[in-house]
Parts: structure tokens; C-alpha cells; sequence
């Protein structure tokens, strides 16, 4: 299957450091990525990792991918309240049947405190 | 380089009319891909074209149509429009790494 799960909420002071995870069910994915949705927006794509990969940095955020879980994590270091905003989670896989398409979760609306 | 453009960005339409979105993929990306997202059904994929040819397709009945165009550019068409159609209508292109770019989305009302 190509479900993608991921939590609903997340509350976080600003400053503090903001976690949202996603589990996914289908081992055959090429890249999970991480979009941004602000009110009346389209998505943002914040960052992306390939799958054979474990960890990837660039600037305030942090991807971790557990293949054997089939885990993802985004870390926000610093949260900002320009930072609250609905964050997606989304996986490709390469099979003929799901060329160009992603499967997304929910979205997890997180909403940062001053 | 310029992003994702869809046109246009807020319509607003009656039940049983058609309608026609248009996006116009990042310059070089030949892969354009269409979403639905609403708030009970979250993101839905539409379908997907390459080279103007349609490689895949979601579950969504036969009013919803697309086309690609020799310079990548893609329309998708909704025919006999239902209130359940009002949505926010999302394009995406890619090139040859398959990472996806969205545009700002087209916000449909039915009324």
C-alpha cells in the first residue's frame, strides 16, 4: 500500500525545537519529502531525502529517515512563528503504475507560541 | 528561474458549467502532475503527464480530463461542475531528478 500517516497537531513555544514525524507502508519509495502549506497557499517544498539515505541537514532542519521503520522526521531547530503552518508529508515510488505521483499524508498543523 | 504559474487564481463558478485550469511548468520540466485538496479528502492525485502524454491517473471520474501541450504547459478541464468539485486545484512539475514543484493553486468555488 502507499499509506502515509502522520500526527494532526503539534504545539511548540517558539525557540524551542519542533519534531513532526511520518510513517509510511511501502518499502519501494525513491524520495520522501517534506512540503510547507500556508493559509490560502500552494505547497512549498521544504526539503527532500533519497531513500537510500539516513540523514539529511540544511540550515534549521533536520530529515531522518528510519528505512526499517519506515519512519521520517522533520526537526525545525529555533521555531519561529513564522514557521506555524501545515507541513506534509510525501513519498514517490518508481513502479509504472505510480509514475509522478506522490502520496501524501494529512498534514500536521503546527502552531508556534511567542 | 520561474517557479510554477497556474492561471488563474480564484474562480468562481455555477453547477453544471465547465471550466478550465491552466499551469505552466518550471522552464526544462516535461513531467506536470495535478492534485485536488479539500479539507475532508486531503490531497488527491489527478493524473499525470509526460511529454504530452498522460502516464497515470487517479481515481476521479471521467468529468475531470487534462491535456499537455508540445511545450509542456498542461490545462486540466472540469466538465458538469458539482458543488463537491470546489477545491483548491494544485499543479506540480518536475524534471529529470522526478522532485516536485508546486504552484500556487487555483482555488475553484461552485456555487
Amino acid at each position: 500500500g502507499e499509506d502515509v500517516e502522520q500526527s494532526l497537531f503539534l504545539s511548540v513555544r517558539e525557540g524551542d525545537s519542533s519534531v513532526i514525524n511520518c510513517t509510511y507502508t511501502d518499502s519501494s519509495s525513491t524520495y520522501l519529502y517534506w512540503y510547507k502549506q500556508e493559509p490560502g497557499a500552494g505547497l512549498q517544498l521544504l526539503t527532500y531525502i533519497f531513500s537510500n539515505m539516513d540523514m539529511k541537514q540544511d540550515q534549521r532542519l533536520t530529515v531522518l529517515l528510519n528505512k526499517k521503520d519506515k519512519h521520517l522526521s522533520l526537526r525545525i531547530a529555533d521555531t519561529q512563528t513564522g514557521d506555524s503552518a501545515i507541513y506534509f508529508c510525501a513519498e514517490s515510488i518508481s513502479r509504472g503504475s505510480t509514475l509522478g505521483r506522490l502520496y501524501f499524508g494529512r498534514g500536521t498543523q503546527l502552531t508556534v507560541w511567542p | 528561474k520561474a517557479g510554477v504559474t497556474q492561471t488563474p487564481r480564484y474562480l468562481i463558478k455555477t453547477r453544471g458549467q465547465q471550466v478550465t485550469l491552466s499551469c505552466s511548468p518550471i522552464s526544462g520540466h516535461r513531467s506536470v502532475s495535478w492534485y485536488q485538496q479539500t479539507p475532508g479528502q486531503g490531497l488527491q492525485f489527478l493524473f499525470e503527464y509526460f511529454s504530452e502524454t498522460q502516464r497515470n491517473k487517479g481515481n476521479f471520474p471521467g468529468r475531470f480530463s487534462g491535456r499537455q501541450f508540445s511545450n509542456s504547459r498542461s490545462e486540466m478541464n472540469v466538465s458538469t461542475l458539482e458543488l463537491g468539485d470546489s477545491a483548491l486545484y494544485l499543479c506540480a512539475s518536475s524534471g529529470v531528478k522526478d522532485i516536485q514543484y508546486f504552484g500556487a493553486g487555483t482555488r475553484l468555488s461552485v456555487l
